[in-house]
């Protein structure tokens, strides 16, 4: 049973660009997050998606970002204008449904880091 | 609204010192509780959790246990090595949504 799958690992943007990134959650599981890292800090809550539904994005910027997860294919962070503060580590997590003994833990991607130039 | 805290870092010991990390939370109710761990360059493991009050949570000689009471789910470990030198985060799950600590470095000293 493959892990959260994340790509790429490494993204370099020119200031003004777009960044994409992709999230397949593990198999079987139905609920996808995203979450930033900035250098030498922790995980902010970015957005929780369950299939072609936003759930909660409470923490993602009002502007730039978007994020989708579709009836089929992975999930997509789309930031839009890329700017030197969007420089961070882009973590992936999923869980299974609530109603499965695992209901309640959610498991990370090895991550996506966007550099900004 | 919901939170957690934890201890600030760098932590450094020297290799077989018993370690504790502090984590205390803020929430409403009965949140499970979890730690993660980060190596450097990598994604966060889970490294165990707890789901209910007395619960204790054990995994690769680390221990934390569900405290109602105060608040709290402190990361122990009686022997650590030089490969736990790491990240360390604390967190809990409150309608799906995972909040974090703000993280514990680890430095293990051989």
């Amino acid at each position: 049973n493959a892990g959260v799958m994340q790509n790429p690992r490494h993204l370099v943007r020119r200031r003004g660009q777009e960044a994409r990134l992709r999230c397949s959650p593990m198999k079987g599981h139905s609920h996808v997050y995203w979450y930033r890292q900035l250098p030498e800090e922790g995980l902010k809550f970015m957005v929780y998606l369950q299939k072609e539904n936003i759930i909660d994005e409470s923490g993602m910027p009002k502007e730039r970002f978007s994020a989708e997860f579709p009836k089929e294919g992975p999930s997509i962070l789309r930031i839009q204008q890329v700017v030197r503060g969007d420089s961070a580590a882009y973590f992936c997590a999923s869980s299974p449904p609530r109603d499965t003994l695992s209901g309640n833990t959610i498991y990370f991607g090895e991550g996506s880091w966007l550099t900004v130039v | 609204g919901d939170s957690v805290t934890q201890m600030e870092g760098p932590v450094t010991l020297s290799e077989e010192a018993f370690l504790t990390i502090n984590c205390t939370y803020t929430a409403t109710g009965y949140p499970s509780l979890f730690w993660y761990v980060q190596y450097p360059g990598e994604g966060l493991q889970l490294l165990l959790k707890a789901t209910k009050a007395d619960d204790k949570g054990s995994n690769k000689g680390f221990e934390a246990t569900y405290r109602k009471e105060t608040t709290s789910f402190h990361l122990e470990k009686g022997s650590v090595q030089v490969s736990d030198s790491a990240v360390y985060f604390c967190a809990l799950n409150r309608d799906d949504k995972i909040i974090f600590g703000k993280g514990t470095r680890l430095h293990i000293l051989p």
